[in-house]
């Protein structure tokens, strides 16, 4: 089974910190994402990775960027968070290249709260 | 730009009774897939859907795709308390669109 982790489950930060949220992935998947999650709003994709070094955005980039430096890696980061950062977010990853369509394996999130 | 919309919000039925969800969605789509929710966690791929297919099932599964009216279902039968999750559809290529989902409670 593929495992994706996040590597923490909850964090509290600052207002102006830096925050960096961590997903590794075992299965050599090609594609990496990172979604938000609020009530009443869904998953909002805020980032996605077909590969190595490649980065693209989804529809809620701004006030995050992301690094992909390892394959199986995937990082989100907060330049400077704010309290409307506050939220669930979730990394995927799934197989394949750009125009194939293989399910999305989830981890299990972290609750980020920014105070 | 969000696709999939999830219909009802939230539904609660009694253990044993079926259970049905629906998804609504904007443009065309390859395909479409349905995911599970546990409360706090992340989510699950059950079952996905090709644009070519009007029906598939897997166990107490069944989900039918009507491309022409841009929707979707997803049938839980005999359902049991442990169903009780929130569940999502999604849409799109290399990117996944993502309803709000429908919060299911199964009462035992």
């Amino acid at each position: 089974d593929v495992k994706v982790t996040q590597s923490s489950r909850y964090l509290v930060k600052r207002t102006g910190e830096k925050v960096f949220l961590e997903c590794v992935q075992d299965m050599d998947h090609e594609n990496m994402f990172w979604y938000r999650q609020d009530p009443g709003l869904g998953l909002r994709l805020i980032y996605f990775s077909y590969d190595v070094k490649m980065k693209e955005k989804g529809d809620i980039p701004e006030g995050y960027s992301v690094s992909r430096e390892k394959k199986e890696r995937f990082s989100l980061i907060l330049e400077s968070a704010s309290t409307n950062q506050t939220s669930m977010y979730l990394c995927a990853s799934s197989l394949a290249g750009r125009r194939e369509n293989s399910p999305l394996h989830f981890g299990n999130g972290t609750r980020l709260t920014v105070t | 730009s969000q696709q999939g919309e999830e219909d009802p919000q939230a539904l609660s039925i009694q253990e044993g009774e079926n259970a049905t969800m629906n998804c609504s969605y904007k443009t065309s789509i390859n395909n479409l897939q349905w995911y599970r929710q546990n409360s706090g966690r992340g989510l699950v791929h059950l079952i996905l859907i090709r644009s070519n297919e009007r029906e598939k099932h897997s166990g107490r599964l069944r989900v039918t795709l009507d491309t022409s009216k841009k929707s979707s279902s997803l049938l839980i039968t005999a359902s049991r308390a442990a169903d009780t999750a929130s569940y999502f559809c999604a849409t799109g290529g290399n990117q996944f669109y993502f309803g709000t989902g429908t919060s299911l409670t199964v009462i035992p």
